[in-house]
């Protein structure tokens, strides 16, 4: 069985300061992490995926992911937070041979503040 | 170039009534995928299809969820006899490979599913 958990329901930050989301995992197999971000009535939009070829991930709009295995996290990072970032993310982790599924955290929902 | 195509964005059903939900993927792509959301969760799993082929169902909640995909490109998920706690967000997802691993999932904008 594979699952993720998501450490904070509701991060807040200022605008310009560090993101830090969390996200830990937990599977039997080496896994594929994603990080998801949804804005209001809006489908999910992928930011990064991890799958093994580097431990650190850059994604779209300046975030960037680290997979660190000692750890069993991967949590979400950006430097400096704009209000446009202000949405809700999930992190996810699917294996191989279970047909891609995703299985989803329960999501952080980010707030910028200026 | 369009991405996933999901119909209608809204629906508001009585206790009891059927409802369709249909998703159009991204041209090409073989995977399909159904998910649920629940409001404040995250999405859950409920079916995959690969081409025409429905390949795990696990995640269905009852036998009156039923989701086809004849063609291999449209999709539609069915739930009959509606009840309160199907009340959800509905999303389509579609990739291109055959679940290999690490494939990204385009979604579409789901469906609200409120029933009454």
């Amino acid at each position: 069985a594979q699952s993720v958990t998501q450490l904070g329901s509701h991060v807040s930050v200022s605008e310009g300061a560090l993101v830090l989301l969390r996200c830990n995992y937990s599977s039997s197999v080496p896994p594929y992490l994603f990080w998801y971000v949804q804005y209001p009535n809006q489908g999910l939009q992928l930011l990064l995926k991890y799958t093994s070829a580097a431990t650190l991930v850059k994604g779209i709009n300046g975030f960037e992911a680290e997979f660190k295995k000692s750890e069993t996290s991967f949590h979400l990072t950006k430097p400096s937070a704009h209000m446009s970032d202000a949405a809700e993310y999930f992190c996810a982790v699917s294996r191989t041979g279970g047909g891609n599924k995703l299985t989803f955290g329960t999501g952080t929902q980010l707030k910028v503040e200026l | 170039g369009a991405g996933v195509s999901q119909s209608p964005r809204y629906k508001v059903a009585k206790r009891g009534q059927d409802v369709a939900l249909r998703c159009d993927p991204i041209s090409g792509h073989v995977s399909l995928f159904w998910y649920q959301q629940a409001l404040g969760q995250g999405p859950e799993f409920l079916t995959y299809f690969q081409n025409e082929a429905q390949l795990d169902k696990s995640g269905l909640p009852s036998d009156r969820f039923f989701a086809e995909r004849p063609e291999g490109s449209v999709s539609t998920l069915k739930i009959q006899r509606t009840q309160q706690e199907d009340s959800a967000v509905y999303l389509c997802a579609s990739s291109l490979e055959r679940g290999r691993g690490g494939e990204p999932q385009h979604f579409g904008d789901g469906t609200r599913l409120s029933i009454l």
